[in-house]
């Protein structure tokens, strides 16, 4: 199993220009989240999805769009980058259906906005 | 929403030595873990723990959900322990507020 995976692992992108990272698991999951962590700052939840075709707030929405369109996948978007969106982004996913209650995190994307 | 406090910020040790890294959380949860995210920003999570004692290897964990706190133990500390380590909660298992954790440098 690859477990979580993340696409791409690095990005340049200018302010204004969009893009859409993309998480995949291969562990049946239920659940799906997207968080960024910026330093000294821990990390912060954005979106999550608790089934597919469902999706939610967390704690920093704003600037950011996220779809669950397959069970395995979930794509965060941003539509208009800007300077305050560079970060590393980690996607994660859970089965809380089945008691396995542990977060299990992607390598990451370091995003630069210029 | 839940407030987070993971205390000491930074912890320095000698490889051997043992260390208690603490988690204060300011509401009741039914969920908190705890995670390591090593020098290479890879996240792992190390124990799910919203009560109770819970040992691995070297690694335990102790949390009083009564109290509002959780404790990770680390023994007989090794270089490959350093990196930062997260202790995260939550009122259910959707969301997960997280610290600002502990980064441990262990020396050789």
């Amino acid at each position: 199993n690859a477990g979580v995976t993340q696409t791409p692992k690095f990005r340049v992108l200018k302010t204004g220009q969009s893009m859409t990272l993309l998480c995949a698991q291969d562990m049946n999951h239920e659940y799906m989240y997207w968080y960024r962590q910026d330093p000294g700052m821990g990390l912060r939840l954005i979106h999550y999805s608790v089934g597919e075709g469902t999706t939610a707030k967390g704690e920093v929405p704003d600037g950011y769009n996220v779809s669950r369109l397959k069970k395995q996948n979930f794509l965060l978007g941003l539509e208009s980058a800007a300077p305050s969106q560079t970060s590393v982004y980690f996607c994660a996913s859970s089965k809380p259906g089945q008691g396995l209650y542990e977060q299990y995190f992607g390598p990451g994307t370091r995003l630069t906005v210029t | 929403g839940i407030q987070v406090e993971q205390s000491p910020p930074d912890l320095i040790l000698q490889e051997g030595a043992n260390s208690t890294l603490r988690c204060n959380f300011s509401d009741s949860v039914n969920n908190l873990q705890w995670f390591h995210q090593n020098p290479w920003g890879q996240l792992i999570n190390l124990f799910y723990i919203p009560s109770g004692t819970k040992q691995n290897g070297r690694l335990s964990a102790t949390t009083v959900a009564t109290e509002r706190y959780s404790l990770l133990y680390i023994s007989s500390s090794q270089t490959t322990d350093s990196g930062v380590y997260f202790c995260a909660v939550g009122p259910d298992h959707e969301k997960l507020t997280f610290g600002t954790g502990t980064r441990l440098t262990i020396i050789p």
